[in-house]
């Protein structure tokens, strides 16, 4: 079984600030991971993802991720928050194989707001 | 390319009632999921179907939901003589191959309100 945990539900910085979203996932096989962002009343956009090769991955927007397999994390940062980035940030996990490979399990999700 | 399409955006249903939910999947997509995002909680998996078949649906309710992806036409979620526990949003998805790699697209939503 899969599961993804996002710390934090919520998320203030400031514009122009470090943002930092925490994801921790556990999978029994080596897992391919997501990030998505939520706009209000909006579906889900796909940000990065890691399947394999580098750890590091670059997204839209200037977002990038780090996989780390020791550490089962896969944290989302930008370095300099935008007013635009404000949104509800998911992470997903989803098996790299086998007859349930298609669903995506997500985390509770991250609000981030970004103060002027 | 238009995104996936999902209709209607909004529906409102008595309890009792029955909702019918429609997602087109992009062009060329032959894979389509459904998830469900309840009130204050992450997205959760209901089911994977290709073109009139059911992969897994290992996240539907057992009684009062169905789902559907013909040859021709949308796929349909079905739910059967709502209750007020199952006003949500409901996300569409696809994906051209089902590979665990491919992105999965989403569609807008239908949010649903049982009265």
């Amino acid at each position: 079984a899969q599961s993804v945990t996002q710390l934090g539900s919520h998320v203030s910085v400031s514009e122009g600030a470090l943002v930092l979203l925490r994801c921790n996932y556990s999978s029994s096989v080596p897992p391919y991971l997501f990030w998505y962002v939520q706009y209000p009343n909006q579906g889900l956009q796909l940000l990065l993802k890691y399947t394999t090769g580098a750890t590091l991955v670059k997204g839209i927007n200037g977002f990038e991720a780090e996989f780390k397999k020791s550490e089962t994390s896969f944290h989302l940062t930008k370095p300099s928050a935008h007013m635009s980035d404000a949104a509800e940030y998911f992470c997903a996990v989803r098996r790299a194989g086998g007859t349930s490979y298609g669903k995506l399990t997500f985390g509770q999700g991250t609000i981030l707001t970004v103060h002027p | 390319n238009a995104g996936v399409m999902q209709n209607p955006r909004h529906l409102v249903r008595r309890r009792g009632q029955e909702a019918r939910l429609r997602c087109s999947p992009m062009k060329g997509h032959s894979h389509v999921y459904w998830y469900r995002q309840l009130p204050e909680e992450g997205l959760k998996f209901m089911v994977y179907l290709q073109k009139e078949n059911i992969i897994d649906e290992s996240g539907m309710p057992k009684e009062r939901f169905s789902a559907e992806f013909p040859k021709e036409g949308p796929s349909i979620l079905r739910i059967q003589q709502v209750v007020r526990g199952d006003s949500a949003a409901y996300f569409c998805a696809s994906s051209p191959l089902s590979g665990g790699e491919e992105t999965q697209y989403f569609g807008p939503g239908t949010r649903l309100l049982v009265l």
